[in-house]
């Protein structure tokens, strides 16, 4: 089906590990972009991508890393996992210009303890 | 920098009636698209309705219609006979024309009541 996948959908991690969230699409969407949501904030945006090779920071890139290599695959980096990472991360993509709106994953729900 | 404002955390309803969640943003800009998002307890966000800031028609979808008033930079989503699928958070988001990004606001969670 076509669409944003996100992997994996939960994860508790230690502080001062490291992972790598996964998000693909199969849509040729030029543009992809990492959301983290928290309570009474909305989504935040941390960083972004137009193309492959071509990456932007957010309101909140500190602590996070991305690259895109190609156009389906954007993923997204914990250097040093810390209790205020604890979140829920999603990724969205649309066409160059997002003004018919974004295709969602479904998101995942970190914990750092 | 854009902002966007929801000044009602929590709302509810009864089954068939008509709420409104409300939606104020500061920009400067003249052109730019307003949304509404859904996000039921699964967490997929779903669009629900879309404006064109230099449409002055209201945008609806079936249920959903929105109060888009330009110059108090306001942006209200009504839902009409209420449902208890409707039970989820409400995001109300700003983009920039031939933007990319999205600026939300904090969002409104609508429980509707049997």
């Amino acid at each position: 089906n076509a669409g944003v996948t996100q992997t994996p959908k939960f994860q508790v991690l230690k502080t001062g590990q490291s992972m790598t969230l996964q998000c693909a699409q199969d849509m040729n969407h030029e543009y992809m972009s990492w959301y983290r949501q928290d309570p009474g904030m909305g989504l935040r945006l941390i960083h972004y991508s137009v193309g492959a090779g071509i990456t932007d920071q957010g309101e909140v890139p500190n602590g996070y890393n991305v690259s895109r290599s190609t156009t389906e695959d954007f993923p997204l980096r914990l250097l040093s996992a810390a209790p205020s990472q604890t979140s829920v991360y999603f990724c969205a993509s649309s066409y160059l210009t997002g003004v018919d709106g974004y295709t969602f994953g479904s998101g995942t729900r970190l914990t750092v303890v | 920098a854009q902002t966007v404002t929801q000044s009602q955390p929590e709302m509810s309803v009864q089954e068939a009636e008509t709420v409104t969640l409300s939606c104020t943003y500061d920009t400067s800009e003249n052109n730019y698209y307003l949304f509404w998002y859904k996000q039921p307890p699964s967490r997929q966000m779903i669009l629900v309705i879309r404006q064109e800031a230099y449409k002055q028609q209201n945008a609806t979808e079936n249920r959903f219609s929105v109060n888009f008033q330009k110059a108090a930079k306001s942006f209200s989503l009504k839902i009409s006979d209420s449902q208890l699928g409707d039970t989820a958070m409400y995001f109300c988001a700003f983009m920039k024309d031939y933007g990319q990004n999205f600026v939300f606001g904090p969002g409104t969670r609508l429980s509707v009541l049997p």
